[in-house]
């Protein structure tokens, strides 16, 4: 098994530009989260899904921010525009879904700066 | 609102040396509590997860605790070496048991 795969796993861009980040969770896993860490507020939980489903976005920050799910087997993130505030590391994890027992599997995560 | 809190923020020990790190939680009605490790620039790694009904979870030389009563965990590394390094977490089910609620972290070293 591959893994929860994210992309890109680096990203520069200018404050004001369009981010997309990609995420392809584990086969078999329904449910998808996508979280931001920093050093001063560690790590948070901006929106998961359910069978593709947005069940709780109130981890978003902003309008700025917007996630989707087509298909089970891949998730964005898209930020626009972008600010310097937004740079962060953000991960993408997956897990059986319904099974609050079971581990959590993450990305590798995708470090984004804002200039 | 669930609160996570790990203490210390950062230890460093030397090679062989026995440890525990510490993880407190301010609602002890959880489901679990889930220890991950997490290396420079990479992602988290699970390494245990404690049932609410099991006091212990053992996994090669870590061994987890769980004490809901009190909103304690401590994750027991033995023996510990340089390949040990990293910064652990521990993270509480929250909302209904769908989301985590994630800990500040301990960033450990182990030196030669």
């Amino acid at each position: 098994d591959a893994g929860v795969i994210q992309s890109p796993r680096h990203e520069v861009t200018e404050m004001g530009q369009e981010v997309t980040l990609r995420c392809k969770p584990i086969s078999g896993h329904n449910s998808l989260f996508w979280y931001r860490q920093t050093m001063m507020r560690g790590l948070e939980l901006l929106i998961y899904f359910n069978n593709n489903v947005p069940i709780d976005d109130s981890g978003m920050p902003e309008d700025r921010f917007s996630a989707k799910m087509p298909n089970a087997s891949f998730s964005t993130l898209k930020i626009q525009p972008s600010e310097p505030r937004d740079s962060a590391v953000y991960f993408c994890a997956s897990r059986r879904r319904g099974q609050t027992n079971e581990k959590l599997f993450f990305g590798s995560g995708t470090q984004l700066s804002v200039l | 609102k669930q609160e996570v809190t790990q203490i210390p923020a950062a230890l460093s020990v030397p090679e062989g040396e026995n440890l525990v790190l510490n993880c407190s939680f301010t609602d002890s009605a959880i489901y679990n509590l889930q220890w991950f490790r997490q290396d420079p620039g990479k992602g988290l790694t699970s390494l245990l997860l404690i049932q609410s009904s099991q006091r212990e979870q053992t996994s090669g030389r870590l061994n987890a605790s769980l004490d809901k009563s009190s909103g304690r965990s401590t994750l027991y590394i033995a023996a510990s070496q340089p390949g040990d390094s990293a910064t652990y977490l521990c993270a509480v089910p929250t909302g209904g048991g769908n989301k985590l609620t994630f800990g500040t972290g301990t960033q450990l070293k182990v030196e030669l």
